[in-house]
């Protein structure tokens, strides 16, 4: 079966460093992908990892164990505007899964 | 720089009413999908086409029919709309399967 596993809050100050982890559940995975999505607006692509180890984009980290089937998002000198919700998204076959994902609040 | 264009943005129906919901991308892009967002929840995918000419279903398919009347148009129809298919509506499309997925800005659909 498939099952997708992420807090489904975390709260941080301005500046700070916070990590989002995911585990999951699929057949025929391919990769993991993060995407952020602020109030009333769209999803946007931030990282995919295909193999495991770190990615870094930026301000953001993304990493991945297959074997542990297990990721996670690292959010660095976090500011107001990263306040949003983050969805990691496992891909099986032709197919992303997303979750619940997880609000993000940043504060001053 | 269009990327994924969706029409209408806002609609409000009647339940019992069909709509279909427009979606076109012009960045030559193979795969397309529609999810559905409610509130406080992720995405769950409806339909998508993986190629020009294929459709599969997703996750929650029932009361939903698809067209993907070409390489750059994908559309979801509505054929007796419902008070439960109230949701934000969002297509999005990739070069293939395994790559990032672009989404449009949504569509806000209310069924009273």
């Amino acid at each position: 079966g498939q099952s997708l596993e992420q807090p489904s809050e975390v709260t941080a100050v301005e500046g700070a460093i916070v990590q989002i982890n995911c585990t999951y559940q699929t057949s025929g995975f391919y990769g993991l992908s993060w995407y952020q999505q602020h109030d009333g607006g769209a999803p946007t692509f931030l990282s995919y990892n295909a193999l495991d180890g770190l990615e870094e984009t930026g301000r953001f980290s993304s990493f991945l164990s297959r074997s542990d089937s297990y990721g996670y998002l690292l959010l660095q000198e976090l500011q107001m505007k990263d306040s949003a919700s983050y969805f990691c998204a496992p891909q099986g076959g032709d197919k992303l899964i997303f979750g619940t994902g997880t609000r993000l609040q940043v504060f001053p | 720089n269009a990327g994924v264009t969706q029409t209408p943005k806002f609609q409000v129906l009647k339940t019992g009413q069909s709509m279909t919901l427009q979606c076109a991308q012009d960045m030559n892009h193979n795969s397309m999908y529609w999810y559905r967002q409610d509130p406080g929840m992720g995405l769950r995918l409806i339909y998508y086409s993986a190629s020009e000419g294929t459709t599969d279903k997703g996750e929650v398919p029932n009361g939903y029919n698809v067209s993907r009347l070409n390489k750059r148009e994908f559309s979801l129809r509505l054929e007796s709309a419902a008070p439960s298919q109230t949701s934000v509506y969002f297509c999005a499309s990739s070069l293939t399967g395994a790559q990032p997925q672009h989404f449009g800005d949504g569509t806000r659909l209310s069924i009273l």
